[in-house]
C-alpha cells in the first residue's frame, strides 16, 4: 500500500530534550516535506527537500533541521525543543512533476513541556 | 508571496442544507495550482481536488462542486445537501508553478448537525 508514514504519533517530552521524528515514504517521491499545523494558522511548510541532499527551509524553520541521505527518509529533528513547538506536525511527499498532489503522513502531535 | 485566506473560520449548518466554504488567494504568478483538503475528525489529511490556472471550468464531483474565479481570485467549495460525515476541517492550498511550497489557508471547520 502506497503511503507516508510518521513515528511516533504521539509525543511529550520535556524543553531542550533532543528529539527525533522519522517519515518513511515507500513511493518512491523526489519531493518530501514537514509542516506543523496550529490552530488558526492552517499548515505551514518548515522545511522540503526536492531529493537526496537537496534540502531547503521552508516559512517556520527555525528550531528545526532536516536531513535527507535516502530517498524515502525525511527525519525531522528538534535539537532543543520548546514549548513553542507543541504543534501538529505533517510530513508529505510527492513525485517531482505532475500534478504536484501531496500524500500526508498520519501526523505526530508533540507537546513540548 | 503567496497567500490564501480562508475568511470562515467555523461554519455550523444542519444537515441537507448546502454550504459553501470560501478561499481567496494572492499569487503575481500567472500559472499555478489550487487545492482543497479535508481533515475529519480523525486527523489525516484527504485531498480533495486541484484545480490549475489556466483551466477555469468549474467541477463537481457528487455533493462537491468548485467554483474557480481568476478574476476574483477564488476556489470556493460548495457541499450539496450536507451530511454529518462532512464534519471536518477544509483546507484551502496553493502552489505556483515556478515554486517548490505549498501555500495552506487558515482552514474553515465545517460541523454538520443531524
Amino acid at each position: 500500500e502506497a503511503q507516508v508514514t510518521q513515528n511516533p504519533r504521539y509525543l511529550i517530552t520535556v524543553t531542550g530534550k533532543k528529539l527525533t521524528v522519522t517519515c518513511s515514504q515507500n513511493m518512491n517521491h523526489e519531493y518530501m516535506s514537514w509542516y506543523r499545523q496550529d490552530p488558526g494558522l492552517g499548515l505551514r511548510q518548515i522545511y522540503y527537500s526536492m531529493n537526496v541532499e537537496v534540502t531547503d527551509k521552508g516559512d517556520v524553520p527555525e528550531g528545526y533541521k532536516v536531513s535527507r541521505k535516502e530517498k524515502r527518509n525525511f527525519p525531522l529533528i528538534l535539537e532543543s525543543p520548546s514549548p513553542n513547538q507543541t504543534s501538529l506536525y505533517f510530513c508529505a511527499s510527492r513525485p517531482w512533476t505532475g500534478t504536484y498532489e501531496q500524500y500526508f503522513g498520519p501526523g505526530t502531535r508533540l507537546t513540548v513541556t | 508571496a503567496q497567500k490564501v485566506t480562508q475568511a470562515q473560520t467555523e461554519i455550523s449548518v444542519v444537515e441537507k442544507e448546502d454550504v459553501t466554504l470560501d478561499c481567496v488567494y494572492e499569487t503575481r504568478d500567472t500559472t499555478y495550482y489550487l487545492f482543497w483538503y479535508k481533515q475529519p475528525p480523525s486527523g489525516e489529511l484527504v485531498f480533495l481536488i486541484r484545480r490549475n490556472s489556466f483551466d477555469e471550468q468549474n467541477e463537481i464531483s457528487g455533493r462537491y462542486s468548485w467554483n474557480f474565479q481568476k478574476s476574483t481570485s477564488s476556489f470556493n467549495f460548495t457541499i450539496t445537501a450536507s451530511q454529518v460525515v462532512d464534519s471536518a476541517v477544509y483546507f484551502c492550498a496553493l502552489k505556483v508553478h515556478a515554486g517548490n511550497m505549498l501555500t495552506f489557508g487558515g482552514g474553515t471547520r465545517l460541523m454538520v448537525k443531524p
